[in-house]
């Protein structure tokens, strides 16, 4: 079956500090990959999003940027988090190339003070 | 421009009861519809989902209804539990794009 792990579940970190959020995914080969972010109040805004190594496409001009160094692996960064990156990172997977219902992790949530 | 809404932020209803929350899209080529429960601090987990090719899609006491001339998607939860009171949301893609998702209803069931 597969499994999508997500760390870390907590992350306090000061303005300006780098920031990495790692995600993978277990049991199945060429997912979708996925950034969201859920800001208080607000639902759930898609960050990023890979269909393959090395491909990655921004919905949202930021502060952050992903990578995809491996089929299953997919990395959130920041070189100077701003307070504004405060939130709950949500990675998640879905099968490609078919309609499916997107498999979530277990959110990180950041603190940036 | 929000592809997907729902316009009610929170919504209150008796245990017991039937909870209808309601979400709209605008994106014509959305085939795939589905509502996620959202706990705090913890990731959506699926609840239900709809092809375009179907109106109505019923699991337990969850069903999902379409209505693509409208736009419009509901889901209805028989009898509303306290268990059910969390963060739903309504998503939508097709093919390979990602998931595009509401802003989210809190329903409330009060015992």
């Amino acid at each position: 079956s597969q499994t999508i792990h997500q760390w870390p579940a907590t992350l306090v970190q000061p303005v300006g500090s780098p920031l990495s959020l790692e995600c993978t995914v277990e049991g199945t080969s060429n997912p979708n990959l996925y950034w969201y972010r859920q800001a208080a109040g607000r639902g759930l805004q898609l960050l990023f999003y890979s269909v393959g190594i090395g491909q990655i496409s921004s919905e949202v001009p930021q502060n952050l940027s992903a990578s995809r160094p491996q089929d299953r692996q997919f990395i959130l960064s920041s070189k100077k988090l701003l307070l504004s990156d405060s939130g709950f990172y949500l990675c998640a997977w879905t099968p490609p190339g078919i309609s499916s219902e997107a498999f979530f992790g277990q959110g990180t949530r950041l603190t940036v003070v | 421009d929000q592809q997907v809404k729902q316009n009610s932020p929170s919504l209150s209803v008796q245990e017991g009861r039937i909870s209808i929350l309601n979400c709209d899209y605008t994106n014509s080529m959305f085939d795939y519809f589905l509502w996620y429960k959202k706990y705090p601090a913890e990731g959506p987990t699926f609840l239900i989902s709809i092809s375009s090719i179907k109106d109505k899609n019923e699991d337990g006491r969850f069903t999902v209804f379409l209505n693509k001339s409208a736009k419009h998607l509901s889901l209805h939860i028989v009898p509303s539990q306290p268990g059910d009171s969390a963060v739903y949301f309504c998503a939508a893609h097709s093919g390979n794009t990602p998931l595009v998702f509401g802003k989210g209803t809190r329903l409330s069931v009060i015992a």
